[in-house]
């Protein structure tokens, strides 16, 4: 089936620890995206790709890295310096950035700071 | 302002009830829209485009005013299962979200 990925559904950490959140997609779609959502709130842009080898920082980049080596993949990086990252974290995909075509989601991944 | 905004509601219905949500989008270079449905704890799932003509899917109906810059989403015959948060997005090179609209069905 195809679909998108993300790994681990949870995830805990220490403040001051850097983690990495998994996105795999297999749709051949050359758009990946990574949004936060807080509870009760909208989804917001952190970071997005068009091609491999290439990302544009969203509207709340600050604290995280990504990194496109393989149009399958787009692993996010939640550094010690975000401030508050306790959310909900969403990678998504679409065939391209522009134009007709919508965004699929993948299951999301909790992360909670201790 | 925001690119997209909703109404956040609740939306408290009873069952068989019609509901409409409302959208408003900011900048008419906007290219194509949709609505998405998410589940409490979920990913959003898209449940329909939203095309210049109207369309509809069974109980649901999408309309665009692209004079007005305005989509909405009419739910008729509402069951239990639709209650949900729905959220209105316009793609303008990226996509941007509304905060969605949470409907509530009640038996």
């Amino acid at each position: 089936d195809g679909g998108i990925t993300q790994s681990p559904k949870y995830l805990f950490r220490k403040e001051g620890q850097n983690v990495t959140l998994s996105c795999e997609q297999n749709l051949n779609h050359d758009a990946m995206y990574w949004y936060r959502q807080d509870p009760g709130q909208g989804l917001r842009l952190i970071y997005y790709s068009q091609i491999v080898n290439d990302f544009q920082k969203g509207d709340i980049a600050e604290g995280y890295s990504v990194s496109r080596e393989k149009k399958e993949s787009f692993p996010l990086t939640v550094t010690s310096a975000q401030k508050n990252p306790t959310a909900f974290y969403l990678c998504a995909s679409s065939k391209a950035s522009g134009g007709d075509d919508e965004q699929f989601f993948g299951p999301g991944t909790r992360l909670t700071v201790l | 302002r925001k690119e997209v905004e909703q109404d956040p509601g609740p939306f408290n219905v009873p069952e068989g009830a019609t509901v409409a949500f409302n959208c408003t989008y900011s900048n008419s270079a906007s290219q194509s829209f949709f609505w998405y449905r998410q589940d409490c704890r979920k990913e959003p799932k898209l449940l329909m485009s939203v095309y210049s003509s109207g369309n509809e899917d069974g109980r649901f109906t999408a309309q665009l005013n692209r004079a007005s810059q305005y989509i909405s989403l009419l739910i008729r015959d509402s069951k239990l299962s639709d209650s949900a948060t729905y959220l209105c997005v316009v793609n303008r090179w990226k996509f941007y979200f509304g905060s969605g609209t949470k409907l509530n069905v009640k038996p």
